[in-house]
């Protein structure tokens, strides 16, 4: 079974702009949640979303926001990019999203802002 | 609010020296807790999920164990491969995860 992916892998914008990033979750799972990781903060959750719904969401500004699709990908928005939101994006799915499942990691996207 | 300290911050073990890495939670109730490994520029690769008190898991030279105020990840003779930073969370939909441990080993 292929597990979670994430496009871009790469990606470097500048100060202003914005920016979207695409999750594909593990085939049949339902849930998908995305987390920020930095040096600094370590791995902080961004938001959760279930059937299309934003179910949980972390202590972020609303220029991250994010969607789900009715094929349960998923895609998040960074708008006005600040260079502090430079950092690794991760993307997680579970199958069913009850609170004692696992969540499953993809690579990733990292984003650079100039 | 749910909070995971891990220690040590860094580790360095000569192959085949033992040793444990903890993981200190607290939480107003357990729904899990999770170990991750992360090698540099991938994403956490799940390794145990633990749910009760007195709990124990393992996998090749790792094992697991859980208290109600700390886990360990305890690895017996380690390889260089093994080296990685881990990662402990606990929560559900929302994971808190600590800061890490980066464990090496040298051949």
């Amino acid at each position: 079974k292929a597990g979670v992916t994430q496009t871009p892998r790469y990606l470097i914008k500048t100060r202003g702009q914005q920016v979207t990033l695409s999750c594909s979750p593990i085939s049949g799972h339902r849930s998908v949640s995305w987390y920020q990781q930095t040096p600094g903060q370590g791995l902080q959750f961004l938001f959760e979303y279930f059937s299309e719904t934003q179910r949980n969401k972390g202590n972020f500004p609303g220029r991250f926001s994010g969607r789900q699709f009715s094929n349960s990908r998923s895609e998040m928005n960074v708008s006005t990019l600040e260079l502090g939101d430079s950092a690794l994006y991760l993307c997680a799915s579970t199958s069913s999203g009850v609170s004692t499942d696992t969540q499953y990691f993809g690579p990733g996207t990292r984003l650079t802002v100039l | 609010e749910d909070q995971v300290t891990q220690s040590p911050e860094a580790l360095r073990l000569q192959e085949g020296e033992s040793s444990s890495l903890n993981c200190s939670y607290t939480v107003s109730g357990l729904r899990g807790l999770f170990w991750y490994r992360q090698d540099p520029g991938k994403g956490p690769e799940f390794l145990f999920t633990l749910y009760s008190a007195g709990e124990e898991k393992e996998k090749e030279r790792l094992k697991a164990t859980l208290t109600k105020k700390e886990s360990f990840l305890h690895i017996t003779a380690p390889k260089p491969e093994d080296s990685a930073t881990y990662l402990c969370a606990v929560g559900a939909q929302k994971l808190v995860f600590g800061q890490g441990t980066r464990l090496t080993i040298n051949p």
